[in-house]
């Protein structure tokens, strides 16, 4: 089975901090994604990862970075966390050339945020 | 462009109805689509997807979906609900290169005793 890993399921900063979300995949995916879910709006990609070092901007990057050294693994960062930046950030893979037809993506757990 | 449309945000049908969540696709390609569950406080998981075989897509739990170009939809069914299916729905839309995925703003579907 595949299994996509977050390192933490709630967690609390304070405004101003620098925050570390990590996602670890252990099916060798070429894809890596990072959304926030927030009510009502549906998953927004924050940044998308196609390979090792390599990352495109999604649709909000503003105020986050992103970081893949690895191919298991791809971290978001936020710089200096922001209260607006508190939400649900879900972590996902894919292989966009699966040889058996499973393109679809695969989630982590999700981290709960909160910025106080 | 690629989009989805979700129709209802929130649905409530009774234990053993029938379950009818809606999504429409707007694609500028061929498009994969899938729907995803989501269970309160955990990630999304595949439900279903169409990758251009069978327009009628079975999938876990009971549940299929449809194709139908003509009508740009892609609606999630399931005959009889019940009490575990109380959660929130996504469908996505992806073009053929599988990088880049569009999700609707999301389906709660209660379901009551």
């Amino acid at each position: 089975d595949v299994k996509v890993t977050q390192s933490s399921r709630y967690l609390v900063k304070r405004t101003g901090e620098k925050v570390f979300l990590e996602c670890v995949q252990d099916m060798d995916h070429e894809n890596m994604f990072w959304y926030r879910q927030d009510p009502g709006l549906g998953l927004r990609l924050i940044y998308f990862s196609y390979d090792v070092k390599m990352k495109e901007k999604g649709d909000i990057p503003e105020g986050y970075s992103v970081s893949r050294e690895k191919k298991e693994r791809f971290s978001l960062i936020l710089e200096s966390a922001s209260t607006n930046q508190t939400s649900m950030y879900l972590c996902a893979s894919n292989s966009p050339g699966s040889r058996t037809g499973s393109y679809e993506q695969y989630f982590g757990p999700g981290t709960r945020l909160t910025v106080t | 462009a690629q989009s989805v449309t979700q129709l209802g945000s929130h649905v409530s049908v009774s234990e053993g109805a029938l379950v009818l969540l809606r999504c429409n696709y707007s694609s500028s390609v061929p498009p994969y689509l899938f729907w995803y569950v989501q269970y309160p406080n955990q990630g999304l998981q595949l439900l279903l997807k169409y990758t251009s075989a069978a327009t009628l897509v079975k999938g876990i739990n009971g549940f299929e979906a449809e194709f139908k170009k003509s009508e740009t939809s892609f609606h999630l069914t399931k005959p009889s609900a019940h009490m575990s299916d109380a959660a929130e729905y996504f469908c996505a839309v992806t073009p053929y290169n599988f990088n880049k995925f569009y999700f609707g703003s999301g389906t709660k579907l209660n379901v009551k005793p």
